[in-house]
């Protein structure tokens, strides 16, 4: 089945403790990226990735990290959480581009930072 | 700086009326529009996108959209809701020169009454 996964669903943590969110797709697709979902602020774009070893800060980067080492992956990685990154988080990818091509979203990954 | 609004944070309509979400946006080129519904629970679905030609598009589950230049307005439409669209329904601008920036306007929460 063509699908984007997230690891983990649901993950609460506390201030400072390192975390990946992984990100999986299995559609060759590449362009992936990463957004945030707050109430009342809609999704914010946080990196995005045009092909493999090609990244680009989106709206809101500050706090994290992306590498895109290998085409099907693209982890964010929160190096110091901090209670300001609690939010939804989404991964997305299409097969080039997000204009011309239907970009698919992953299920979602729930981040509580305490 | 690009930036997409959505007047209406909440609208609530009766099944069986007619539908119409607002969107304006801010981008000095011609925009690469797309609307985008989340149901409860769900991640990002595509309804519909414009990027050239005809200035009424088409989407799944039977809901259009106009581009109107002069406005700077991509308004969704749709001329009798079902009770399962009930969902929040988001507006989005692709911008940059890369064309991987994405940027959502912070959505319009649409309940359906029976």
């Amino acid at each position: 089945e063509a699908q984007v996964t997230q690891n983990p669903r649901y993950l609460i943590t506390v201030t400072g403790k390192k975390l990946t969110v992984t990100c999986s797709q299995n559609m060759n697709h590449e362009y992936m990226s990463w957004y945030r979902q707050d109430p009342g602020l809609g999704l914010r774009q946080i990196y995005y990735s045009m092909n493999v070893e090609v990244t680009d800060k989106g709206d809101v980067p500050e706090g994290y990290k992306v590498s895109r080492k290998e085409k099907r992956n693209f982890p964010l990685i929160l190096e110091s959480p901090s209670p300001n990154q609690t939010s939804l988080y989404f991964c997305a990818s299409s097969l080039q581009g997000i204009v011309s091509y239907e970009q698919y979203f992953g299920p979602g990954t729930r981040l509580t930072v305490t | 700086a690009q930036s997409v609004t959505q007047p209406d944070i909440h609208i609530t309509v009766s099944e069986g009326a007619s539908l119409e979400l607002r969107c304006n946006y801010s981008y000095g080129a011609t925009p690469y529009l797309f609307w985008y519904v989340q149901s409860p629970g769900q991640g990002l679905q595509l309804l519909l996108k414009y990027f050239s030609g005809d200035t009424l598009v088409q989407g799944i589950k039977g809901f259009e959209a106009e581009f109107k230049r002069s406005q700077s307005s991509f308004n969704l439409r749709k001329p009798s809701v079902h009770w399962s669209d009930a969902a929040e329904y988001f507006c989005a601008v692709v911008a940059g020169s890369t064309l991987g920036r994405l940027y959502f306007g912070r959505g319009t929460q649409l309940t359906v009454w029976p």
